[in-house]
Order: structure tokens, then C-alpha cells, then sequence
């Protein structure tokens, strides 16, 4: 099966930039989407297809894929954005997540 | 705007099915521009893919629940379900039923999520 690493967690100071990798084999030839989950809400995608955003996402959120990783950036962290960050491919159609980045922000 | 809600039983005992039906209203159901997934969380763990279907009624479930899983859909309702057999505590898990945009193929829409216990 394949598989998608994430850093269990993150840390990032309000209005600094938080960095969140994924990594799979040859990653970069499938296309990435990242969602975010706060407790006891639905996930929401902030970037699919590496790094394009959905209606309604600031532009704050930023994805980039190449080689074996892909990357959320959140420029100027804000404390709303403290979530559970998921990356997720497709693989031969089946889905895939990774195991979850959990990104506070202090 | 498109809204799913999960539907079904909060509590099942271990060995039994499990039975969930999503429910989608706001239109596009059969146009053929998305498809539907189930997806669940257990507590304290990540995301976990289950499976999907198409509306014309093909489906695709991720490996480690094949065997146990059956998705169905009902076009006239528009309804889509998902049964799981032989269920254990491992099963315990919110489960969330979501909708695949395409051709981007991503996560457009999501139910709010229900809570399943399997019990002993």
C-alpha cells in the first residue's frame, strides 16, 4: 500500500510562517491536496493539486510539491489556523492520508 | 449549496453491521461532475478512506476493509450507503461521508460526521 509521512506536530508563534511536509514515493508525480480539521468539525481542503487554493481559502495557505515531498506553508499563522493539517493523494484511485500534523499555535 | 448528512445507528454491537446512508440535497447528485466517499476518524487517530462510488454505481474500497464493505446508491433519494460487516471496536470511529469534485478530484463538500460505537 502507499503511504504518506507527516511530522506529528507542529509549533509556529502567531503571524510566523508554519511549514508542514508530506512525503511519499515519487510524490511529486501525484497531485497533493491538504485539508484542515479542527475539533469536532469536518475537514475543509485548503490546497488541492499541489498548490492550487479553493473558493473562500486565503491566500495565506500555499502548497508545493517536487521530488518526494510535498509542503503546506501558512504565511502570517494566525491563532484560528491551530488544526489537524492532513495531506492526501490518490493511489491507483484508492484514497490516501497521511497520518495527520497537528499545528498549534502559541 | 450542497450539503450531505450521515445518517444511521450511534451504537453497534461488535460482529453485527454497521449501516450508514448519506443523504445530499443542493443538486448535481447524478451529473457525473463528482463522485461520493465514505471516510471515518477514530478517536485520537487520522483520517481513514473506506471508499466511493459513482453514480451510475461503481464502486472502489480501500484494501483493508474490501472484504466487509458494501456501498450502494440510490439516485432517486439521492442517497448513498454504506454497509460494514462483522464490525469490532476497531470500527469505533466518526464517520463522514464527502464529495469528490472532478475533475479536480478533491474534497469539495463533507457531512457534518456521526459517531459510531461498537460495543462488546
Amino acid at each position: 500500500s502507499y503511504d504518506l509521512t507527516q511530522p506529528p506536530s507542529v509549533s509556529v508563534s502567531p503571524g510566523h510562517t508554519a511549514t508542514i511536509t508530506c512525503s511519499g514515493d515519487a510524490l511529486g508525480e501525484r497531485y497533493v491536496s491538504w485539508l484542515q480539521q479542527k475539533p469536532g468539525q469536518s475537514p475543509v481542503t485548503v490546497i488541492y493539486h499541489d498548490s492550487k487554493r479553493p473558493s473562500g481559502i486565503p491566500e495565506r495557505f500555499s502548497g508545493s510539491s517536487s521530488g518526494n515531498t510535498a509542503t503546506l506553508t501558512i504565511s502570517g499563522t494566525q491563532t484560528l489556523d491551530e488544526a489537524d493539517y492532513f495531506c492526501q493523494a490518490w493511489d491507483i484511485s484508492t484514497g490516501v492520508f497521511g497520518g495527520g500534523t497537528k499545528l498549534t499555535v502559541l | 449549496q450542497v450539503r450531505l448528512q450521515e445518517s444511521g445507528p450511534g451504537l453497534v454491537k461488535a460482529s453485527q453491521t454497521l449501516s450508514l446512508t448519506c443523504t445530499v440535497s443542493g443538486g448535481g447528485f447524478t451529473s457525473g461532475e463528482s463522485y461520493y466517499n465514505w471516510v471515518r476518524r477514530p478517536a485520537g487517530k487520522g483520517l481513514e478512506w473506506i471508499g466511493r462510488i459513482y453514480s451510475g454505481g461503481s464502486t472502489l474500497y480501500h484494501p483493508s476493509v474490501e472484504s466487509r464493505a458494501t456501498m450502494s446508491i440510490d439516485t432517486s433519494k439521492n442517497q448513498f450507503s454504506l454497509r460494514l460487516t462483522s464490525v469490532t471496536a476497531a470500527d469505533t470511529a466518526v464517520y463522514f461521508c464527502a464529495r469528490v469534485r472532478l475533475p479536480e478530484d478533491y474534497f469539495d463538500y463533507w457531512g457534518p460526521g456521526i459517531l459510531v460505537t461498537v460495543s462488546s
